[in-house]
């Protein structure tokens, strides 16, 4: 099946500490897995992505690894700031027959303590 | 800004009722997909299309269609609308050559009373 599971559900954490999310894949045929930041009534953006070519990336404070083999990805977050709070969305690209969707994970809320 | 607009920002109506949702992709893409974003389901694809052409289906009610025009735009229908049809409704597009980078639109609200 297609499925994108993503934990934790909420994260609160210190300004100043780091912060990571953790998702998982079941569709072994995925090769791009981006992460959205969503503030509150707006549109999810895209902060980081990477390809299965590749097993980390970063930019910035913002780091995204993946482990093909476990059909898992992680986004770690350094040096976290008050602007940092947001949900957090992990997603897998999924082809169809003709197409392609992202696969969304259920969000992390992430709070960061000032 | 990601370059995806989408209109209107806010809609409001009644049970039973049809509205027209409104995006208009990047300049220079040629892809576009629509989500649903509710507090219990999260992000949702609905369908794709792909420079007129339907590419991709979700898990879309029969009651919304959507097409994509000429000029790229695109628009979905929702009809016979149902409480549950609340929701944010997001459009993305995306260049063909990179495959899976979608841009957000800035949603409509769509509230069903």
């Amino acid at each position: 099946g297609e499925n994108v599971e993503q934990h934790p559900s909420t994260l609160s954490v210190q300004e100043g500490d780091s912060a990571v999310i953790k998702c998982t894949y079941s569709d072994s045929a995925s090769n791009y897995f981006p992460w959205y930041k969503q503030e509150l009534g707006k549109r999810p953006q895209l902060i980081i992505d990477i390809r299965s070519n590749v097993g980390e990336k970063k930019d910035q404070r913002i780091a995204v690894t993946l482990n093909k083999t476990a059909k898992h990805f992680s986004l770690h977050i350094t040096e976290t700031q008050p602007e940092d709070s947001a949900v957090y969305f992990c997603a897998a690209l999924m082809y169809m027959e003709y197409g392609n969707k992202l696969v969304f994970g259920a969000g992390t809320i992430l709070r960061v303590k000032s | 800004d990601s370059g995806v607009t989408q209109t209107p920002k806010h809609l409001i109506t009644a049970t039973g009722q049809r509205v027209t949702l409104r995006c208009s992709p990047r300049s220079g893409d040629l892809s576009v997909y629509w989500y649903q974003q509710s507090l219990d389901q999260g992000l949702q694809f609905l369908i794709q299309y792909y420079n007129g052409e339907e590419r991709a289906k979700g898990n879309i009610l029969e009651r919304f269609s959507a097409q994509q025009f000429p000029d790229l735009h695109s628009e979905l229908n929702l009809s016979s609308l149902e409480l549950g049809d609340s929701a944010l409704y997001f459009c993305a597009s995306s260049v063909a050559t990179e495959a899976g980078v979608q841009f957000f639109g800035p949603g409509t609200r769509l509230t069903v009373l």
